[in-house]
């Protein structure tokens, strides 16, 4: 089964901070994405990498960055955390292969920041 | 660019009653299709995707859903739901213009909330 971690389930951090969510997933996988829920908004793209040092700007990438040095891993930055950060944060993964275009999700980071 | 609408924000079900959960996308040409659902703090699971031939497709936890091009709907049913299927469900639609890079757009969300 292809499994995807993520560093923490919940974190607290204050205004200003930098955070650091990393993920890391055990397929081999190409690409890999984060995306914040929030509620009555779905899931939104924030970042993706489609291969190592390679990345690509999701539909609200404003205030993140991203760092994939290794496959597995795949890291989003907050360079200086806001209160409207406040959401929780998905890591996925996904194999090049045809036909296999479905994600799999870890199970998410709850981020408060005050 | 392509979108997803789930009309319905929160659907309440008996237990034992059928279930349909709505999805409409946009999308130019063939979409890939899935259905995801999340059950409470816990990531996203793939319950049934489609990328083309029969429109009716089977997923897991007994779920199945139908594939019409003329609606641009791709909604997700289940005969008999069970107490455990309380959850959110996600529709999304998958694009990409070069094999490799494909994104999903996901809708909005319909929690699922079961009664006795």
């Amino acid at each position: 089964d292809v499994k995807v971690t993520q560093s923490s389930r919940y974190l607290v951090k204050r205004t200003g901070e930098k955070v650091f969510l990393e993920c890391v997933q055990d397929m081999d996988h190409e690409n890999m994405f984060w995306y914040r829920q929030d509620p009555g908004l779905g899931l939104r793209l924030i970042y993706f990498s489609y291969d190592v040092k390679m990345k690509e700007k999701g539909d609200i990438p404003e205030g993140y960055s991203v760092s994939r040095e290794k496959k597995e891993r795949f890291s989003l930055i907050l360079e200086s955390a806001s209160t409207n950060q406040t959401s929780m944060y998905l890591c996925a993964s996904r194999g090049v292969l045809l036909f296999t275009y479905e994600q799999y999700f870890g199970p998410g980071t709850r981020l408060t920041v005050t | 660019a392509q979108s997803v609408t789930q009309p319905d924000i929160h659907i309440t079900v008996s237990e034992g009653a059928s279930l349909e959960l709505r999805c409409n996308y946009s999308y130019g040409a063939t979409p890939y299709l899935f259905w995801y659902v999340q059950s409470p703090g816990q990531g996203l699971q793939l319950l049934l995707k489609y990328f083309s031939g029969d429109t009716l497709v089977q997923g897991i936890k007994g779920f199945e859903a139908e594939f019409k091009r003329s609606q641009s709907s791709f909604n997700l049913r289940k005969p008999s739901v069970h107490w455990s299927d309380a959850a959110e469900y996600f529709c999304a639609v998958g694009a990409g213009s070069n094999f490799g890079n494909e994104k999903l757009t996901f809708g909005t969300g319909t929690r699922l909330t079961i009664i006795p």
